[in-house]
């Protein structure tokens, strides 16, 4: 059984560029949510996905984007890459019909911005 | 205020000891808890979930809370070099539309044998 899958590992990207990181969930589950974690720190909530859908959003800026797909796949868009955006991000999925707050986590992409 | 702070580390203990760790959280709403272990360079794994005052208990672990002094804490006995990790604390709100885990910084864990 697959768990959550995140590509690339590791990237590096310099300051204004664009990013787009990928995850496809567990199997069986249709939630898919997006944490920043900076070195040091606990993981920050970006947004939730469910039904193709942003349900939730956390304290990010407009620059934070993501679409989740039919295949409940999803993408991670960061526009005007800042320096301040080289974090691991975690991408975390679950499924809304028995959710209890346990999440599975991917490995994460690890993004540097020069 | 931070929404989930747990006590600083690093925290270094021999082989055999308890670990206790802490956490507060500051938004009485909270109804769900958990904790997750971290190893270096990868992905937090959930070790724990706790619902309701009082203990519960999994194997060498034990998540203690208190809803009303805002607490909750996990002790680690019979410490092992497998348990240098890094822990974090998280709290869910469980409101209409809330789905998001708030963790705290984390507290470093290393087990000396």
């Amino acid at each position: 059984d697959a768990g959550v899958t995140q590509s690339p590992t590791h990237l590096i990207k310099t300051r204004g560029q664009q990013v787009t990181l990928r995850c496809s969930p567990k199997s069986g589950h249709d939630t898919v949510s997006w944490y920043q974690q900076a070195l040091g720190q606990g993981p920050q909530f970006i947004f939730q996905y469910y039904e193709e859908e942003e349900r939730q959003r956390g304290n990010f800026p407009d620059r934070f984007s993501g679409h989740q797909f039919p295949n409940y796949s999803s993408e991670l868009n960061v526009n005007a890459l800042l320096l301040g955006d080289s974090a691991l991000y975690l991408c975390a999925s679950s499924h809304t019909g028995t959710y209890t707050g346990e999440l599975f986590f991917g490995e994460g992409s690890r993004l540097t911005v020069l | 205020q931070k929404e989930v702070e747990q006590n600083s580390g690093p925290l270094s203990v021999p082989e055999g000891a308890i670990a206790s760790l802490n956490c507060t959280y500051s938004d009485r709403g909270s109804q769900s808890f958990f904790w997750y272990r971290q190893y270096s360079g990868k992905s937090p794994e959930l070790i724990m979930s706790i619902y309701s005052n009082g203990d519960k208990e999994d194997g060498r672990f034990t998540a203690q809370l208190n809803k009303a002094s805002q607490y909750v804490s996990l002790l680690i006995r019979d410490s092992q070099p497998s348990d240098s990790a890094t822990y974090l604390c998280a709290v869910r709100r469980d409101g209409a539309n809330d789905y998001k885990l708030s963790f705290g910084a984390g507290t470093t864990v290393t087990v000396r044998a």
